[in-house]
């Protein structure tokens, strides 16, 4: 199994551009979610989905969009990228039949916004 | 309102034991204790979690106290390897699922 994927590793933008983040998982789990992480704020959930068609908001959700069309994918939308969404994002993942919240993260993207 | 705090970093000799405590000032009742780590900005890997009871798993383990307002995640042989960033943090699963937080972080550095 290759985990949790994500692409691109490194990514720098534009204020108002826009762009997607890919999250892929083949281990089968339901759950899937994305934090981003900054110095001194430790990691912040931005959006999550418990399974196909079935998306919420986190801690931070504005200025990002999320959809789940497969088990798999669970891609994060950037509609016009700030300065503020500089940032490291994580994807992770578990399954909803094993012990709660033990998630699996994948290597994460290191977004630069200018 | 940080519902999580921990001391921002600590220092521990190769081969004792650290002791990396964390506070859950608003911990409800069905919220689990959760322990993670990062090393080199990889991805968070999952060290353990707990509800009430003491854990104890091949990495570390994992105590809490009485009134749950406060855990201590124990790496009983600390190596250099365990040099990391440790988080902890809340989250209750069931209808809640997926709302973990965490805490901002302790720089564990193991050093010979």
């Amino acid at each position: 199994n290759a985990g949790v994927t994500q692409t691109p590793k490194f990514q720098v933008l534009k204020t108002g551009q826009s762009m997607t983040l890919q999250c892929a998982q083949d281990m089968n789990h339901e759950y899937m979610s994305w934090y981003r992480q900054d110095p001194g704020m430790g990691l912040r959930l931005i959006h999550y989905s418990v399974g196909a068609g079935i998306t919420d908001q986190g801690e931070v959700p504005n200025g990002y969009n999320v959809s789940r069309s497969t088990t798999e994918d669970f891609p994060l939308r950037l509609l016009s990228a700030a300065p503020s969404q500089t940032s490291v994002y994580f994807c992770a993942s578990s399954s909803l039949a094993g012990a709660p919240d033990t998630q699996y993260f994948g290597p994460g993207t290191r977004l630069t916004v200018l | 309102d940080a519902k999580t705090t921990q001391p921002p970093s600590m220092d521990c000799a190769e081969g004792r034991a650290a002791n990396l405590p964390c506070n859950h000032s608003t911990i409800s009742g069905n919220e689990y204790v959760y322990w993670y780590r990062q090393i080199h900005s990889q991805g968070p890997q999952y060290i353990i979690h707990g509800l009430k009871n003491n854990e104890t798993n091949e990495m570390a383990s994992l105590i809490i106290t009485e009134d749950r307002k406060s855990s201590t995640l124990i790496l009983p042989h600390a190596t250099l390897r365990d040099t990391a960033v440790y988080y902890c943090g809340q989250g209750a699963g069931g209808t809640s699922y997926g709302k973990l937080t965490f805490g901002q972080g302790t720089i564990l550095t193991v050093h010979p």
